[in-house]
């Protein structure tokens, strides 16, 4: 079964110091893996993904992961994090067979000014 | 751009109401979905259908059912509300297109509270 964990409930960043916010994965054969985010008060927004290729993946606003698959990890940074990236934010896998996608408990980041 | 809307923001229902929840999306998308948002626990899969009259149960399909009888509308149905579905409820679609690694597109949620 495909599942994902996300082990940070919350990270704590000053504005303009990178970030990174955590996420691990167990599936059966090769993972696709997600990040969305959901600012306060509306939906969720993709902000990138990665299917196979180049471990580190460029999404929306900044963002990137990179790939591990010896830790099994797909952790979602950058370098510079902004006030208005506070938001909540989940990962997400897709095993190969599967049709629909896991989501992982997310995480809350608060970027201080 | 896609949009994806859900037909009531809030929803304040009794225990034992059966209840609807509708979702339609404009953009032609083959597979829609229904989540639940709960804190800590993150989203979790109710139900999908990837065509008309099509559905498939995800991870936490009980006292729910779905109706998909046109592609632009999925209706999400708890038969006999309780208060443990008490729970933001988010729909999504997505196209075929791209294959099963399509963005998802999100509905804004319908908060339900079952009293």
């Amino acid at each position: 079964a495909q599942s994902v964990a996300q082990p940070e409930d919350q990270v704590n960043v000053a504005e303009g110091n990178p970030l990174t916010v955590k996420c691990t994965y167990s599936v059966s054969g090769n993972p696709y893996l997600f990040w969305y985010v959901q600012y306060p008060n509306r939906g969720l927004q993709f902000l990138l993904k990665y299917i196979t290729g180049d471990n580190l993946v460029k999404g929306s606003y900044g963002f990137e992961a990179e790939f591990n698959k010896s830790q099994t990890s797909f952790h979602l940074k950058k370098p510079s994090a902004l006030v208005s990236d506070s938001a909540l934010y989940f990962c997400a896998v897709r095993e190969a067979g599967r049709r629909a996608l896991t989501f992982g408990s997310g995480t809350r980041l608060q970027v201080q000014p | 751009d896609v949009k994806v809307t859900q037909s009531s923001r809030y929803l304040v229902k009794r225990t034992g109401e059966k209840v609807f929840l509708e979702c339609v999306q404009d953009m032609d998308h083959e597979n829609m979905f229904w989540y639940r948002q709960d804190p800590g626990l993150g989203l979790r899969l109710i139900y999908f259908s990837y065509d008309v009259k099509m559905k498939e149960k995800g991870d936490i399909p009980e006292g729910y059912s779905v109706s998909r009888e046109k592609k632009e509308r999925f209706s999400l149905i708890l038969e006999s509300a309780s208060t443990n579905q008490t729970s933001m409820y988010l729909c999504a679609s997505s196209s075929s297109f791209g294959g099963d690694n399509s963005p998802l597109h999100f509905g804004n949620g319908t908060r339900l509270t079952v009293t």
